[in-house]
C-alpha cells in the first residue's frame, strides 16, 4: 500500500511569493495533519483537518492556510514567503480524529525561500 | 512551555554498543500517548511506537526497547547492539487533545551517530 505522498519534493521561493503544497494521505485515512520543521528542531504543528474541516490550527500566522479535498488529499498554503518560512514541511495521515491515531508520515517538501 | 524535552542533543557511539535515549514529558491529562519516530537523512519520519497513559508494560521490538514510567513522566528508547543503520534524529512525540485538535507536541530530537 502507498504511504503518505507528497509534492513536489524541493522548491525555490523569492520572497513575497505564494506556495502551494499538496499532500495524499494513506488510502482510508481521514485526518491530515501539516508540520513545519525548521533545521536542527522538531516538527511543529500547523494545521489538522478532519472530513473536510479544520480540526486544529497551531501558532502560525494567517499567511498559512489549508484545505481538504473531498478525496482526502490536502494542500497547505502560504501567502508573502519570508526568509523564516524555509523549511521541511511535513504532511501526516491518520486514520481517524484521536489522540490515539498514530499519523504517518510523508517524505515532506522541502521549501527554500530566497 | 516545552511539553517534551529530549535532553541529549548529540550522541556518539560505536557499533555494538546499547545506547538509550531520554524522554521526558509534562501533560495535565490523564490519558494521553506518546510516540517515538526516526528521522533517517532522507527527511522521513518513520514510526516506531506508540504508547497509551495506562500501559506501563516495557516493550521490546528487536534490538528496540522502550521504558515508559509514569512516576517520572519518562518514556526512554533503548537501542541494543546498535548498528550504523540506526545513525538517525530520534524524536519523541506526546499526542493530547487542546484546542489545538490532536497535534503531536515534538522534543527537539536526538540525533544519535553509530560508527563502525
Amino acid at each position: 500500500d502507498a504511504g503518505v505522498t507528497q509534492s513536489p519534493t524541493h522548491l525555490i521561493k523569492t520572497r513575497g511569493q505564494h506556495v502551494t503544497l499538496r499532500c495524499s494521505p494513506i488510502s482510508g485515512h481521514k485526518s491530515v495533519s501539516w508540520y513545519q520543521q525548521v533545521l536542527g528542531q522538531g516538527p511543529q504543528f500547523i494545521f489538522q483537518y478532519y472530513e473536510k474541516e479544520e480540526r486544529g490550527r497551531g501558532n502560525f500566522p494567517d499567511r498559512f492556510s489549508a484545505r481538504q479535498f473531498p478525496n482526502y488529499s490536502s494542500e497547505l498554503n502560504v501567502n508573502a514567503l519570508l526568509l523564516g518560512d524555509s523549511a521541511l514541511y511535513l504532511c501526516a495521515s491518520s486514520y481517524d480524529l484521536d489522540s490515539a491515531d498514530t499519523q504517518y508520515f510523508g517524505p515532506g517538501t522541502r521549501l527554500t525561500v530566497l | 512551555a516545552q511539553k517534551v524535552t529530549q535532553a541529549q542533543t548529540e550522541i556518539s557511539v560505536v557499533e555494538k554498543e546499547d545506547v538509550t535515549l531520554d524522554c521526558v514529558y509534562e501533560t495535565r491529562d490523564t490519558t494521553y500517548y506518546l510516540f517515538w519516530y526516526k528521522q533517517p537523512p532522507s527527511g522521513e519520519l518513520v514510526f516506531l511506537i506508540r504508547r497509551n497513559s495506562f500501559d506501563e508494560q516495557n516493550e521490546i521490538s528487536g534490538r528496540y526497547s522502550w521504558n515508559f514510567q509514569k512516576s517520572t513522566s519518562s518514556f526512554n528508547f533503548t537501542i541494543t547492539a546498535s548498528q550504523v543503520v540506526d545513525s538517525a534524529v530520534y524524536f519523541c512525540a506526546l499526542s493530547e487533545y487542546s484546542n489545538s485538535g490532536y497535534a503531536l507536541n515534538f522534543g527537539k530530537g536526538t540525533s544519535l551517530l553509530v560508527t563502525p
